[in-house]
């Protein structure tokens, strides 16, 4: 069936690199992605957007970028800091039968290394 | 950090009991959605409401029931606990309101619901 998901479950990046998190989705009709972040006990945090008309939107540090050929979404994270260890998590918004939901992907688990 | 809130945070309860999760939001989201969470895995829609008065089921099934009377008030109910029902909770808003964003849902804290 349609899905969002990641390509990784887990991912760990030294202190001050740049992480980059990947998500595929397979329902072209999506016109809106969100990336979440979760910090352990709490609840998702909305992180940045993107409509399916743009390619690239950047936010302070993040950066996503949409490639709508081959249905993927990934969030880049420039100078990852102890702060971002989390879980990613990407949503797609669906139309279905006269409602939009968002579909989540399994989530990926980014642990940064002092 | 989103104006929602979720009570309790943790709730330990035995076999049988009547439960309500609290949700509310102050930011005036006309769209509310409860989500269900096991740990470290993705999220799973199972109730929605656009609007007072109106509730639909998510796409996971779940013997849970939902109201929406307030605007800003959408509680989740399971009459009877059972272990099967051990997970965390989710309350998120979306909508028209001041400077949210529309169409991105905003989450609370979240309820970890253990059941004995």
């Amino acid at each position: 069936g349609e899905s969002v998901g990641l390509h990784l479950p887990t991912l760990s990046v030294q202190e001050g690199d740049n992480s980059i998190i990947n998500c595929a989705y397979s329902n072209s009709a999506s016109d809106y992605f969100i990336w979440y972040k979760q910090e352990s006990g709490k609840g998702p945090q909305f992180i940045i957007d993107i409509r399916s008309n743009m390619d690239k939107r950047q936010g302070q540090r993040v950066t996503v970028l949409l490639n709508k050929t081959v249905k993927h979404l990934s969030l880049q994270i420039a100078a990852t800091q102890p702060g971002d260890s989390a879980v990613y998590f990407c949503a797609e918004n669906r139309a279905q039968g006269g409602s939009e939901k968002l579909v989540f992907g399994k989530g990926t688990k980014l642990t940064v290394n002092p | 950090e989103a104006d929602i809130y979720q009570t309790p945070r943790y709730l330990v309860i035995g076999t049988g009991k009547k439960i309500t999760l609290e949700c509310s939001q102050t930011m005036g989201h006309d769209k509310m959605y409860w989500y269900q969470q096991d740990p470290g895995m993705e999220l799973h829609l199972i109730h929605y409401s656009y609007g007072v008065n109106s509730t639909e089921k998510g796409d996971l099934s779940s013997e849970s029931t939902v109201s929406r009377i307030r605007t800003e008030h959408f509680p989740l109910t399971l009459e009877s606990a059972r272990p099967s029902h051990t997970s965390q909770y989710l309350c998120a808003s979306s909508g028209r309101g001041g400077a949210y964003i529309t169409d991105t849902q905003y989450f609370g804290p979240g309820t970890r619901l253990t059941v004995l």
